[in-house]
């Protein structure tokens, strides 16, 4: 069973598209993050989310929490944004606030 | 700012061996974390700590223990490695409150010959 599915799995784009990355979960949750992972395994946390929306530079996520579902969006792509992006959430209390983590949406962007 | 640093970024080792696997945090986090990641299964829960000398089980404890001495150090251990266990190892930290993100660590990418 998969708490957090991620669509779509790849994803390419050429520099300069507004990119779409879709996550829908399945438990209650606290909190819900992106994260995004380089080539040579790093992760950093993007966006740390509860309700609403949030804005840093050119990426943008979402969070709709009664439909359990949350969007990252990336305007004006560009090459360096080639990266795969995770999408994890905390569970609630009662499931020892673990955090769940989907397969990852592999995005390159072409020059 | 390093914030979470792994023993090793390659390991090779072989059948049979015993493996450890750091894991130093200087951030005075309560929760440490231990995954490992495989294409197309994406991140997968080890185990995990909540406070020195704490320990509980994830979703793929089996071939594996921890070990949690002191507080900003949670160790993975592998008693007697084998080839499935070949995998990208990240450990990862955060805060005791539900609201705080995860700062993982670089990675281990370990091979079982």
């Amino acid at each position: 069973k998969n708490e957090v599915e991620q669509s779509p799995q790849n994803l390419t784009a050429q520099e300069g598209e507004f990119i779409t990355i879709n996550c829908s979960y399945s438990v209650g949750i606290s909190a819900l993050h992106w994260l995004q992972q380089h080539p040579g395994g790093g992760i950093v946390s993007l966006f740390m989310l509860s309700s609403g929306k949030k804005k840093h530079g050119r990426l943008i996520a979402t969070i709709n929490i009664q439909e359990k579902h949350s969007s990252l969006h990336i305007t004006a792509s560009h090459p360096r944004d080639s990266a795969v992006y995770i999408c994890a959430v905390r569970g609630r209390w009662y499931t020892g606030n673990q955090f769940y983590f989907g397969t990852g949406t592999s995005l390159t962007v072409i020059p | 700012d390093v914030k979470v640093t792994q023993s090793s970024r390659y390991l090779v080792k072989r059948t049979g061996e015993k493996v450890f696997l750091e894991c130093v945090q200087d951030m005075d986090h309560e929760n440490m974390f231990w995954y490992r990641q495989d294409p197309g299964l994406g991140l997968r829960l080890i185990y995990f700590s909540y406070d020195v000398k704490m320990k509980e089980k994830g979703d793929i404890p089996e071939g594996y223990s921890v070990s949690r001495e002191k507080k900003e150090r949670f160790s993975l251990i592998l008693e007697s490695a084998s080839t499935n266990q070949t995998s990208m190892y990240l450990c990862a930290s955060t805060h005791r409150s539900s609201y705080n993100e995860q700062f993982f660590g670089p990675g281990t990418r370990l091979t079982v010959l």
